[in-house]
């Protein structure tokens, strides 16, 4: 069974700091991991997609990084600003074709 | 583009009652899956459809249960509600089951 954990469960930073969120998996066997963002009592907004055989995607101040092997994931997000105040959540798709996702980190950004 | 629209957005029932959630997925996807997600963790795979078919399911008993339908819309059904059922009930679509997910607003279940 996939297990995913995230680290910490919250995170308040001052704008302009960079954030740094980690995600574990126990499954090694995984199809791809997706970050997303949740804001309080909404939807996921899709943040980046990595595939398996990928190290890394980037999109704008975003950078996801992927350590299959040791079952990690790092999101980056440069430069912050209060606009990023939100929930993030990993989730990894394993071989069976369910999405398991972390409890999520709670991002607070300080103005 | 049209993305992933839910219906309805809240909705209040009672211990007992059935309850039926719906889903249309974005343009394109052939894939839906539905996931519950309680007050302060993660979303919890319910279960999966491709082309009309369920292809996966998570740990939920019987009493959910699902539909897709030829425009590759979708239901979930949930019968005899119980307390625990109250959460927010999230549905996604993709091209295919290992494609990125795009997820709908979600809809508010409250039990009572």
């Amino acid at each position: 069974k996939q297990e995913v954990t995230q680290i910490p469960a919250a995170l308040s930073v001052p704008e302009g700091e960079n954030l740094v969120l980690n995600c574990s998996f126990t499954d090694s066997a995984i199809y791809n991991l997706q970050w997303f963002r949740q804001d309080p009592g909404k939807g996921l907004t899709s943040l980046l997609l990595i595939q398996s055989s990928q190290r890394e995607q980037t999109s704008g101040r975003l950078n996801a990084s992927l350590d299959k092997s040791s079952g990690r994931s790092t999101l980056y997000i440069a430069a912050s600003q209060p606009g990023d105040s939100a929930t993030y959540l990993c989730a990894v798709r394993s071989n069976d074709y369910k999405l398991s996702f972390g409890a999520g980190t709670t991002v607070t950004v300080r103005a | 583009e049209t993305g992933v629209t839910q219906s309805p957005t809240h909705l209040i029932k009672t211990r007992g009652q059935q309850v039926t959630l719906r889903c249309s997925s974005q343009s394109g996807h052939n894939t839906v899956s539905w996931y519950q997600q309680a007050l302060g963790q993660g979303p919890q795979f319910i279960f999966q459809y491709y082309r009309e078919e369920e292809n996966g399911r998570g740990n939920f008993p019987p009493r959910f249960s699902g539909l897709q339908f030829p425009n590759y819309s979708s239901e979930l059904n949930v019968n005899a509600l119980e307390l625990d059922d109250s959460a927010l009930y999230l549905c996604a679509s993709s091209i295919d089951g290992n494609y990125e997910q795009y997820f709908g607003p979600g809809t508010r279940l409250t039990v009572t």
